[in-house]
């Protein structure tokens, strides 16, 4: 089964404004991380939550889990440039070893 | 901050070669993983490597693909014959403990003529 699908596919947005992207996933999980890909380049870690938490910060980014909808959101806050990516959740299992990821959500900040 | 290094980070190869593509993981990380990110399309699972052996693997990782740790620090990812299809971007993952994140390397694109 699918897991970690993400929408917008695509949001495009003005600098300063926030930014909201959703995802969905199908079974249990032990947690759900989120990914942020820039063209061409590798996947960074942005913020791991566990199942058990339902809400994480770092710095402009917030992260909610509700294991009950099986959703998760990231808001990024006061945008910029420099967050033009592709973002992507991931959900672990502890029945398994894989990160299963979504389609992504990409993001386009305009100056 | 420590980091998962990957070679080559561009690999051209014509159809039927073999191709290893290599990692160093982080140093004190137990669990490896390989996955490819077909352009444009979602990062894939191939395989998963704990203690010297396959945890899981995919549909994808059928007979061609080959993993193994030969000296104790790289991990490297082997196709045995590359089709067209294998055309791909490689990414190597690595992570220590169960709920710690997979950092990822930079990836490996590999195209195959």
């Amino acid at each position: 089964s699918q897991q970690g699908e993400e929408d917008p596919q695509a949001l495009s947005i003005q600098e300063g404004e926030n930014a909201t992207m959703n995802c969905s996933y199908k079974t249990s999980i032990n947690n759900l991380q989120w990914y942020r890909q820039n063209s061409g380049r590798g996947l960074v870690h942005l913020i791991l939550i566990r199942s058990n938490e339902r809400e994480k910060h770092s710095g402009r980014l917030r992260v909610t889990l509700d294991t009950s909808k099986k959703s998760s959101s990231l808001l990024i806050t006061a945008s910029r440039a420099a967050d033009t990516a592709s973002y992507f959740c991931a959900t672990f299992r502890s029945n398994d070893y894989k990160l299963s990821f979504g389609a992504g959500t990409t993001v386009t900040v305009r100056a | 901050e420590p980091e998962v290094t990957q070679t080559p980070s561009h690999q051209v190869t014509q159809m039927g070669q073999e191709v290893i593509l290599r990692c160093v993981p982080i140093s004190n990380h137990l669990y490896f993983y390989w996955y490819r990110q077909i352009l444009g399309q979602k990062v894939e699972f191939l395989v998963s490597f704990y203690n010297n052996e396959i945890s899981e693997k995919s549909e994808i990782f059928d007979d061609q693909f080959s993993v193994e740790r030969p000296d104790g620090s790289n991990f490297t990812l082997k196709i045995r014959s590359t089709k067209l299809e294998d055309s791909a971007m490689y990414f190597c993952a690595t992570r220590g403990d169960f709920n710690q994140p997979q950092h990822f390397g930079d990836g490996t694109r590999l195209s195959i003529l």
